[in-house]
């Protein structure tokens, strides 16, 4: 069975630093591309990042690029999400979710539960 | 970027009845060298993560219930539930993998009438 758990989410003040962690089971995390999403409070999804399989194909949103980073750790069937010069509009809840495919470009078939960031002084 | 919109913001439906949903991309999202339309669609249950129900614009995931389909080609595209039930209640995303960023529609939100 897939998992996807993410963890590291946290009330942090504007302009600090926060990383969001994804444990991934279930399959062959060094096959597939990873992705995060997030979630506003009542809002709807906007895609932030995603990285292929060998962290060869990055891509960000504009909203987050230059601030955030993603990564992945093969061996630790991990994807990271470093997130610096947080702002109140980051608030959200953040999704890892994989990808099914290698590389970037095809839809997401399975989404952890999400770990809420809340920026706030 | 792909911008991504969609109709209606909500509809309600009776139990029973047919409910379409529209997606609009800004630019075409048809790879003309394999023509496939890089166009998914999800449904969020209120507490949940999203589901993926249809993907290359037409095709079924494993499991998703046959009266969910999905048509359209280029930039113009449509989710359509053909006999509503009570567990369809939820919202609907389109989504664009073409390119990044991979943009989601703003939702539509589906209600038992």
């Amino acid at each position: 069975e897939v998992q996807l758990v993410e963890s590291g989410g946290g009330l942090v003040q504007p302009g600090r630093s926060l990383r969001l962690s994804c444990a991934a089971s279930g399959f062959t995390f060094d096959d597939y591309a990873m992705h995060w999403v997030r979630q506003a409070p009542g809002k709807g999804l906007e895609w932030v990042s995603g990285i292929s399989w060998n962290s060869g194909s990055i891509g960000y949103a504009d909203s987050v690029k230059g601030r955030f980073t993603i990564s992945r750790d093969n061996a630790k069937n991990s994807l990271y999400l470093q997130m610096n010069s947080l702002r109140a509009e980051d608030t959200a809840l953040y999704y890892c979710a994989k990808d099914s495919g290698q590389w970037l470009h095809t839809p997401f078939d399975y989404w952890g539960q999400g770990t809420l960031v809340t920026v706030s002084s | 970027d792909i911008v991504m919109t969609q109709s209606p913001d909500s509809l309600a439906v009776s139990l029973g009845e047919r409910a379409t949903i529209n997606c609009k991309s800004s630019q075409s999202v048809l790879y003309s060298s394999n023509n496939k339309n890089y166009l998914a669609w999800y449904q969020q249950k209120p507490g949940q993560p999203p589901k993926l129900l249809i993907y290359w614009a037409s095709t079924r995931e494993s499991g998703v219930p046959d009266r969910f389909s999905g048509s359209g080609s280029g930039t113009d595209f449509t989710l359509t539930i053909s006999s509503l039930q009570a567990e369809d209640v939820a919202v609907y995303y389109c989504q664009q993998y073409y390119s990044t960023p991979e943009a989601f529609g703003p939702g539509t939100k589906v209600d038992i009438k």
